[in-house]
């Protein structure tokens, strides 16, 4: 049960540059939440997902899109990516509302 | 609307005196709260949560929380600091939509 991984664990992207953040786990969880984390800011949700084939938007979408085609997998896409989503992304995912949630290790994304 | 705050960004200590760092919460609703800890280039781990049943939540590593509904409070404290709990520690709550809202985090200190 290797719970809640992330791929890749670092990147540096240049401007405009585009990738995919890849989150999987193997709890068999309906719920997962993509976050990144800056300096005196704490995590800020970007998108999340109740279930698969479902994705929401959270508190700072702009810029990122998602996916979740398959239920243990979650994609986070940079279409276009800019320095100020230079950060680093944890993915999070728990069974059911209510549930606590599980993190990732985390992706250290430089875009320059 | 729910929002946490996390009195502190920093908090020094001597190994072996007691730690407190501070939270307060914003709910409309009785709140889930968790503490998370996160040690320097590491993923986030969950210490403690409550979720309405005893007040005083006692977590890992001798860390204890108590919820003070009438100060909208969810202070973390630990006894004796050992070195090995220099990390940054979040406060988060839940909302009704199951996103967590994350403190801004407070940065521990441990001095030998």
């Amino acid at each position: 049960n290797a719970g809640v991984t992330q791929t890749p664990k670092f990147r540096v992207l240049k401007t405009g540059q585009s990738m995919t953040l890849l989150c999987a786990q193997d709890m068999n969880h309906e719920y997962m939440y993509w976050y990144r984390q800056d300096p005196g800011m704490g995590l800020r949700l970007i998108h999340y997902s109740v279930g698969e084939g479902t994705t929401a938007k959270g508190e700072v979408p702009d810029g990122y899109n998602v996916s979740r085609l398959k239920k243990q997998n979650f994609l986070l896409g940079l279409e276009s990516a800019a320095p100020s989503q230079t950060s680093v992304y944890f993915c999070a995912s728990n069974l059911a509302g209510g549930q606590v949630p599980y993190f990732g290790p985390g992706t250290r994304l430089t875009v320059t | 609307a729910q929002s946490v705050t996390q009195l502190d960004s920093h908090v020094s200590v001597s190994e072996g005196t007691p730690v407190l760092l501070r939270c307060n919460y914003s709910s409309s609703y009785s709140p889930s709260l968790f503490w998370y800890v996160q040690h320097p280039n590491k993923g986030l781990q969950l210490l403690l949560k409550y979720t309405s049943a005893a007040t005083l939540v006692k977590g890992i590593n001798g860390f204890e929380a108590e919820f003070k509904k009438s100060e909208t409070s969810f202070h973390l404290t630990k006894p004796s600091a050992h070195m090995s709990d220099a990390a940054e520690y979040f406060c988060v709550v839940r909302t009704g939509t199951d996103k967590l809202i994350f403190g801004t985090g407070t940065r521990l200190q441990v001095f030998p």
